[in-house]
Parts: C-alpha cells; structure tokens; sequence
C-alpha cells in the first residue's frame, strides 16, 4: 500500500511570510502526527490529530498550527516565518492515536522548510 | 528542555563489530521506548522497541537493553554492517502520550 506523502518536498519562503505543509497518510490511517527536525534538536512534537481532533500538542508557539479532514489528511501552518523556523518537517501517520501505537507509525520522506 | 537525551552525536564501528548506541531520559513516568533509525532523504523508520516491564528484547542483530534505575537504555547491533549506517533516534512515552525523541546519533559502519 501506499506510504505516507509529504508534499511539498522542498520549499523555500521568505521570512514573515506564510506556509501550508500537507501530509496523506496510509489508507486506514486516522492519527497523523507533525514533528519539527533540527540539527542538534532531534524530533520535536508540534501536534497530533485524530479523527478530525487535536490530541496532543507539543511546546511551539502558535505560529504553529494545524487541521485534519475527514479523510485523514492533515495540513500544518506556519504563520509570520522565522529564520529560525528552517527544518525538516516530518508527519507520521498510525492506526491510532498516542505514542505507544507508533510502533506502528510510519514517518514520511518530509518537507524541507528553509526561510531566508 | 530535552526529556530524552542522545548524548553521543555520533559513533563509528568497524564492520562486525559491536555497536553501542546510548539513550538516557529524565521522566520516570516514561514506560515505553523506541528506536528508529533514520537514512538520509528518508523519514524514520521503527526498528525495536521495550516496555518498562522488560530490561532487554532482542529482534535479529537487535538487541534494547533498558536499565529504569539508571533511567537509561542502550541500543546493540552486532555484527555491526555497512547497511546500518544511519541516524539512529531513541523515543520515550507514556500512556497514550506522544512520543518524546532523543537529538540522535549518527552511526557510521566503516567495511
């Protein structure tokens, strides 16, 4: 079956602007997790969402936000752009929501989000 | 701050060998943990996981050691294989929270 898409795959946007990241999960998949990957930073949480809810959120700022559509997708925005903001961006997506079933989560390629 | 920490950025083994890679974490409430390996232009991917119940589980050349006292656990590959070269992650979690990852470590399996 089909992975997890991410797209875009790269992207380059300049400071204060704005940005839609988009990720479909595996068919059958209703919990998509988002996390920000930075060198030195590892995987950071930003939110998850599970049918259409969100679950958990990590510690971003609200600049940070997120949806999920009734077919599973799920989109993140990131509003007013810093430099600071440039990392890849990984969603992951699982048959159900927390963090003990994502030894079922399967991770996208992702999208390198770089601001200048 | 860091909940679960990678403190070793990288390692390099020579194939065959054994590698050690290690995790620590600061909340006594994790009760699960994970290991994802990472290629680059490739998200990550799950590889082993334990239960705090556990102190060890082993798939294949894998084996997760988990020592709750020390509030540490470890990842061995042996025989370590040019294959393996990756980022390795170790994660923690608790109920049905999200997972919490480690910065990584970059191994290197030199032929």
């Amino acid at each position: 079956k089909a992975g997890v898409t991410q797209t875009p795959r790269y992207l380059i946007k300049t400071r204060g602007q704005q940005v839609t990241l988009s990720c479909s999960p595996i068919s059958g998949h209703r919990s998509v997790s988002w996390y920000q990957q930075t060198p030195g930073q590892g995987l950071q949480f930003l939110f998850e969402y599970f049918s259409e809810t969100q679950r958990n959120k990590g510690n971003f700022p609200g600049r940070f936000s997120g949806r999920q559509f009734s077919n599973s997708r799920s989109e993140m925005n990131v509003s007013t752009l810093e430099l600071g903001d440039s990392a890849l961006y990984l969603c992951a997506s699982s048959w159900a929501p927390g963090g003990r079933m994502n030894t079922e989560a399967f991770f996208g390629q992702g999208t390198r989000l770089t601001v200048v | 701050d860091q909940q679960v920490k990678q403190n070793s950025p990288s390692l390099s083994v020579q194939e065959g060998r054994i590698s050690i890679l290690n995790c620590d974490y600061t909340n006594s409430m994790f009760d699960y943990f994970l290991w994802y390996k990472k290629y680059p232009a490739e998200g990550p991917t799950f590889l082993i996981s334990i239960s705090s119940i556990k102190d060890k589980n082993e798939d294949g050349r894998f084996t997760v050691f988990l020592n709750k006292s020390a509030k540490h656990l470890s990842l061995h590959i042996v025989p370590s294989q040019p294959g393996d070269s990756a980022v390795y992650f170790c994660a923690a979690t608790s109920g049905a929270n999200n997972l919490f990852f480690g910065t990584g470590t970059r191994l290197t399996v030199i032929p």
